[in-house]
């Protein structure tokens, strides 16, 4: 059974830093492209990165570019979000997802 | 940008019935190798997103049958037939054929 389990949301205040991890199972994780796609409260999903399965490119868009910052550690079957500068609109829910599989989802909020 | 377009953005549908969900793009998903990148998900109350549809008209393992795809290179429909009580909640077309990856604003199906 494929599981994706996201950690490390929580409350940050604007300017801050917050890394996400996804521990992913049930797969073979080095054979696929990873992302991370995200949900305002009460709004639709908005794609946030992607990472090649070898983590060799990376691809942001434009709200998040030079800000955030996606990894992961195919020996741990991890992936990584690194976000700085941390504004009120990124305030969300983040999913790690490979499109096909979800995770459950952790809650970031940005505010003073 | 792709931007994805879908209608209605409500429905309300008696149990039993079919319902329909139309996504287009402002682009062509259809990529050289023939695939055409769109893909519907369902996001039950209180859930992460659970793909139904992947490459317009392919099945998810698990999702039932009563679940279909179809399509052109811009138009695209999500077809549910015999709607039962589980299939409520907000429905998403995306798009991955290219950066940034984009998602309609969604359609919510209500039972009547």
């Amino acid at each position: 059974e494929v599981q994706l389990v996201e950690t490390g949301g929580g409350l940050v205040q604007p300017g801050r830093s917050l890394k996400l991890s996804c521990v992913a199972s049930g797969f073979t994780f080095n054979n696929y492209w990873m992302s991370w796609t995200r949900q305002a409260p009460g709004k639709g999903l908005e794609w946030v990165a992607s990472i090649t399965n070898s983590g060799g490119s990376t691809y942001y868009p434009d709200s998040v570019k030079g800000r955030f910052t996606i990894s992961r550690d195919n020996a741990q079957n991890t992936l990584y979000l690194q976000m700085n500068s941390l504004r009120s609109e990124d305030t969300a829910t983040y999913y790690c997802t490979r499109f096909y599989y979800w995770g459950q989802g952790v809650m970031v909020t940005v505010s003073s | 940008d792709i931007v994805m377009t879908q209608a209605p953005l409500s429905v309300s549908v008696t149990p039993g019935e079919s319902a329909s969900i139309s996504c287009r793009s402002s682009k062509s998903l259809l990529h050289s190798n023939g695939i055409t990148y769109v893909y519907w998900y369902l996001q039950k109350p209180g859930k992460s997103p659970q793909l139904l549809i992947y490459r317009m008209s392919n099945l998810a393992s698990g999702v039932p049958d009563r679940f279909s795809g179809s399509g052109s290179e811009t138009d695209f429909t999500l077809k549910i037939s015999r709607v039962e009580a589980e299939d409520v909640g907000i429905y998403y077309c995306g798009q991955l054929l290219e950066n940034p990856y984009t998602f309609g604003a969604g359609t919510k199906l209500e039972l009547k």
